[in-house]
């Protein structure tokens, strides 16, 4: 089946330093989905991307689908202690009626104030 | 717009129950999937369901089922509860021909 390799596992950082974390796949997909998870609660979408080479932006946060459309990154910026949290990618292959979701395993960010 | 949302939040079972979770979709969203989420094995696709009907499934044994009804809503059901089964269990929909889910609260499930 098909895999995401999320990296890095965790990221320890100071509070205002900007954070990068990237996904990849052996396989090819037509959306990539950023989440973010804070304990006890389920994964709140943050960004999609729909086209390769899309970039987009939310407030701090920045995403790219990658050209390849095999990978993607989540970039913050300026971090500050309430980014703290489990930050997922997830591929989607749809079309022709089927839609398939792949997570990958999960960023989890620490900010030092 | 109500977001996705799961009863309960928090259960606690022995060994050999059943239990039955249950999840609404957001309005208009006729796609819910499940995942378990553990610490160990990350998030996994247990179902999806459209229209009443399982459209995918995942790798899991046959004591974990789900259904879903004609205004959306879905419930899953896991019989014969092993410790394993212990996990965070979180329901997800979709908008018809929308490739975003968007994820409900999740149900703790604890078993003893």
């Amino acid at each position: 089946g098909q895999q995401l390799n999320q990296s890095p596992q965790s990221m320890f950082i100071q509070e205002g330093e900007d954070v990068s974390m990237n996904c990849t796949s052996s396989s090819i997909f037509n959306t990539w989905l950023w989440y973010k998870q804070e304990p006890g609660e389920g994964p709140v979408l943050l960004i999609a991307l729909y086209k390769a080479g899309e970039l987009t932006s939310n407030g701090r946060l920045t995403a790219q689908f990658g050209i390849t459309r095999k990978d993607s990154f989540l970039n913050i910026s300026a971090s500050i202690p309430s980014d703290v949290g489990i930050y997922f990618c997830a591929g989607v292959y749809s079309g022709a009626g089927s839609y398939q979701l792949t997570f990958g395993k999960g960023t989890k960010l620490s900010v030092i104030p | 717009k109500a977001g996705v949302t799961q009863t309960p939040r928090y259960l606690i079972k022995t060994r050999g129950q059943q239990v039955t979770l249950s999840c609404s979709p957001i309005s208009g969203h006729r796609s819910v999937s499940w995942y378990q989420q553990t610490p160990g094995q990350g998030l996994q696709f247990l179902f999806e369901y459209f229209s009443e009907t399982q459209r995918n499934k995942g790798n899991f044994p046959g004591r974990f089922s789900g259904r879903q009804f004609s205004n959306s809503r879905s419930e899953m059901n896991v019989s014969t509860l092993e410790l394993g089964d212990s996990a965070l269990y979180l329901c997800a929909s979709r908008a018809v021909g929308g490739n975003e889910q968007f994820f409900g609260p999740g149900t703790r499930l604890t078993v003893l």
